[in-house]
């Protein structure tokens, strides 16, 4: 089945610098891959998702890349800001539809 | 559109109590799923449903949890008896079907003393 790494489990910048969050999967008939963000006590949201045919999507300061050679998609948030502080996780789709969610990265922004 | 909606939001119970939980999806999502989220990690698919049929339970611990989804519209959720690591979040999501965006509920925080 699907199995989803994601590096790093903590990320810790200053405000205004970048933070690249890696996943790796290991299906490589995976199309889909979201990413989601979590706050403190509340649900995932879904903040960006790129398909198997592109390799980049932008979303104003939030990026992903594709590669899906070496099976691995990278979530780049630009000019951060404290409210961008929460867990991410990405995920892949699994057999059937199921998606599988990677560990989670905690980023702390620091003013 | 109103989103998946869940109940209860807290629980505590005792270990060996039975406990159980209520999801509601978004209106037409013929996908739902029930992930536990233990402290610290990502939330692990405990069952997915794709109208009222079981798609993957392989995650589910058979011998105490049981999940059903008897008119492919809401589901609950047990667990009986209830363990000190089934301290969790226990969510429920949604989708349309397919490789698209799954919608979460608020979770329901379980706590197990």
């Amino acid at each position: 089945g699907e199995n989803v790494e994601q590096h790093p489990s903590t990320l810790s910048v200053q405000e205004g610098d970048s933070a690249v969050i890696k996943c790796t999967y290991s299906d490589s008939a995976s199309n889909y891959f979201p990413w989601y963000k979590q706050e403190l006590g509340k649900r995932p949201q879904l903040i960006i998702d790129i398909r198997s045919n592109v390799g980049e999507k932008k979303d104003q300061r939030i990026a992903v890349t594709l590669n899906k050679t070496a099976k691995h998609f990278s979530l780049h948030i630009t000019e951060t800001q404290p409210e961008d502080s929460a867990v991410y996780f990405c995920a892949a789709p699994g057999g059937g539809g199921k998606l599988i969610f990677g560990q989670g990265t905690e980023l702390s922004v620091k003013p | 559109e109103a989103g998946v909606a869940q109940s209860p939001r807290y629980k505590i119970i005792e270990k060996r109590q039975s406990v159980a939980f209520w999801c509601n999806p978004i209106s037409g999502h013929a996908t739902l799923y029930w992930y536990q989220q233990i402290l610290g990690q990502g939330p692990k698919l405990l069952i997915q449903f794709q109208n009222n049929g079981v798609v993957d339970d392989s995650q589910l611990p058979k011998d105490r949890f049981s999940a059903e989804r008897l008119k492919g519209v809401d589901s609950t959720l047990k667990i009986q008896p209830a363990k000190l690591e089934d301290s969790a979040v226990y969510l429920c999501a949604s989708t349309p079907g397919g490789a698209v965006e799954a919608f979460f509920g608020q979770g329901t925080r379980l706590t197990v003393v």
